[in-house]
């Protein structure tokens, strides 16, 4: 069974950095596309970066520069470095298994808040 | 404003059929896979639709996804209660190299 689980999620202020964490079982992260995309509160689901197995990544023009995706092959988790944080990145985070690079399998989300 | 434009409500009484519709361009939809998502309240995304048209299993065969062109459509028959939901259409964009999500519909059962 798929199973993908996020955490680090919290209160920072702006202009602050957190790393989130996406813990996967029943599935090889590095063997697959992985993804983050976020939903701000009351709003639409926002695609945020993208892994592919072989390495390359890819970032939505909104968090290009500030945002970092990478993987742990060992650990088997896949992560998103987030700097520079702005009121407008407050969101909930998903991680996803994106076989055809498109979500198919999410976690439950991580709540980031920025606010001073 | 989103690059998949979807209309913003859509509603149904019970045992109806509803269509949601799903607007891109040639880089998006014209081009890739479209997938559909149904969002309960507080809880996370959960795929129906996936390639166009495929259904994962476990997922009601009155859920069912079409794409023609530059556009898709997710159609919900047998209207219930329970597919009060927001959905949201998404691809693969070849122009932005990124997902592109749709705004997202808020489906109410009357």
């Amino acid at each position: 069974e798929v199973l993908l689980v996020e955490s680090g999620g919290g209160l920072v202020q702006p202009g602050g950095s957190l790393r989130l964490s996406c813990a996967a079982s029943g599935f090889t992260v590095s063997t697959n596309y992985m993804s983050w995309v976020r939903q701000a509160p009351g709003k639409g689901l926002e695609w945020v970066s993208i892994i592919y197995s072989g390495g390359t990544t890819y970032y939505a023009d909104s968090v290009k520069g500030r945002f970092t995706i990478s993987r742990d092959d060992s650990r088997n988790r896949l992560y998103l470095q987030l700097n520079s944080l702005r009121l407008e990145d407050t969101a909930v985070y998903y991680c996803a298994r994106t076989p055809e690079r498109l979500p198919k399998y999410w976690g439950q989300g991580t709540l980031v808040t920025v606010s001073s | 404003q989103s690059v998949l434009t979807q209309p913003p409500s859509a509603s149904g009484t019970p045992g109806q059929r509803v269509t949601i519709s799903c607007s891109g361009s040639s880089s998006n939809i014209g081009s890739n896979y479209v997938y559909w998502y149904q969002q309960l309240p507080g809880t996370a995304p959960k795929v129906l639709i996936y390639r166009n048209n495929q259904r994962p299993s476990g997922v009601p065969d009155r859920f069912s996804g079409s794409k023609s062109g530059t556009s898709a459509s997710l159609a919900i028959s047998g209207l219930r209660s329970e597919d009060e939901a927001d959905y949201y259409c998404a691809a693969w964009d070849d122009s932005l190299s990124g997902v592109v999500f749709g705004g997202g519909t808020k489906l109410s059962v009357l």
